[in-house]
C-alpha cells in the first residue's frame, strides 16, 4: 500500500542487539496492527494500538504510536533467532479495510 | 484446529486453466478478507465479504477473478483463464465487524502458473 511506508526495507542485527522498524501512514490512522510472517506463511498477529500515544509491549517487543496517530514504530530488546522474520504493519484508516506496508525483513546473525 | 483454515496449501497449474481456492474463517467472524502477496511485498487487499455480502473489490482485481461467500461461513476464490502474473500467495483473513478488532490469517495458497 502507498499509504504505509515502512523502513527499512530490511535489516541485519547481531543476536542480544536491539532492532527499531518504523511505520508511516500518509492518513491519520484508526487502528494500527503488527503482524510477523515466517517465510511462505500466513501472519501472525502481534500487537494492535489504536489511541495516540499508546505504546504496548508483549515479551521483548514493544509498538508505540505517536500522538498524531500517523506513525508507529517497533522494538525489539536483546533480539534472538526466533525475532528472525518479515514484520508487517497494517493499517485501517476509515473504511475498516486493513492495508498494509511493504514489511521489514529482519535477520538475526548469531 | 479453530483457526482460518486453506485449501489448498499449494498449487501448481498451466496457464489458461480455471482454480478455485478455499477459506474457512473462524466460525463466529462475519468479515472475511482476501490479499494477495508477491516476494517481497506486503499483502494487496483483493476483496471483502460482511457475511455474505461482498461489500468492496479492489480495482486491481481483474474480470478473472470472483469470490463468493455464499452462506455468510466459508469462501472461495476462483480464477479464470490463469496467467503466469497470477502467481502469488493468496492469503484469507477474518474478523469480527467491531471497529479495530485484529484480523486472523490463514496459512496461505501459494498459486505456482507454469
Amino acid at each position: 500500500s502507498q499509504e504505509l511506508e515502512q523502513s527499512p526495507q530490511s535489516l541485519i542485527v547481531q543476536e542480544g542487539k536491539n532492532l527499531t522498524i518504523n511505520c508511516t501512514s500518509s492518513k491519520t490512522l484508526y487502528g494500527l496492527y503488527w503482524y510477523k510472517q515466517k517465510y511462505g506463511e500466513g501472519l501472525i498477529f502481534l500487537m494492535m494500538l489504536q489511541k495516540g500515544g499508546e505504546e504496548k509491549s508483549h515479551e521483548k517487543i514493544t509498538a508505540k504510536l505517536d500522538e498524531k496517530k500517523q506513525q508507529s514504530s517497533l522494538h525489539i530488546t536483546a533480539s534472538q533467532p526466533s525475532h528472525a522474520g518479515i514484520y508487517l504493519c497494517g493499517a485501517v484508516h476509515n473504511d475498516y479495510k486493513l492495508s498494509f506496508g511493504a514489511g521489514t525483513t529482519v535477520t538475526v546473525r548469531a | 484446529d479453530t483457526g482460518v483454515s486453506q485449501d489448498p496449501r499449494h498449487k501448481i497449474t498451466k496457464r489458461g486453466q480455471n482454480v478455485t481456492f478455499r477459506c474457512d474463517p473462524i466460525s463466529e467472524h462475519n468479515r472475511l478478507y482476501w490479499y494477495r502477496q508477491t516476494l517481497g511485498q506486503g499483502p494487496e487487499f483483493l476483496t471483502y465479504f460482511q457475511n455474505e455480502a461482498q461489500l468492496e473489490k479492489s480495482r486491481l482485481l481483474s474480470d478473472r477473478f470472483s469470490a463468493e461467500r455464499p452462506k455468510g461461513s466459508f469462501s472461495t476464490l476462483e480464477i479464470q483463464r490463469t496467467e503466469q502474473g497470477d502467481s502469488a500467495m493468496y492469503l484469507c483473513a477474518s474478523s469480527l465487524s467491531t471497529v479495530n478488532t485484529e484480523a486472523f490469517f490463514g496459512q496461505g495458497t501459494r498459486l505456482t502458473v507454469v
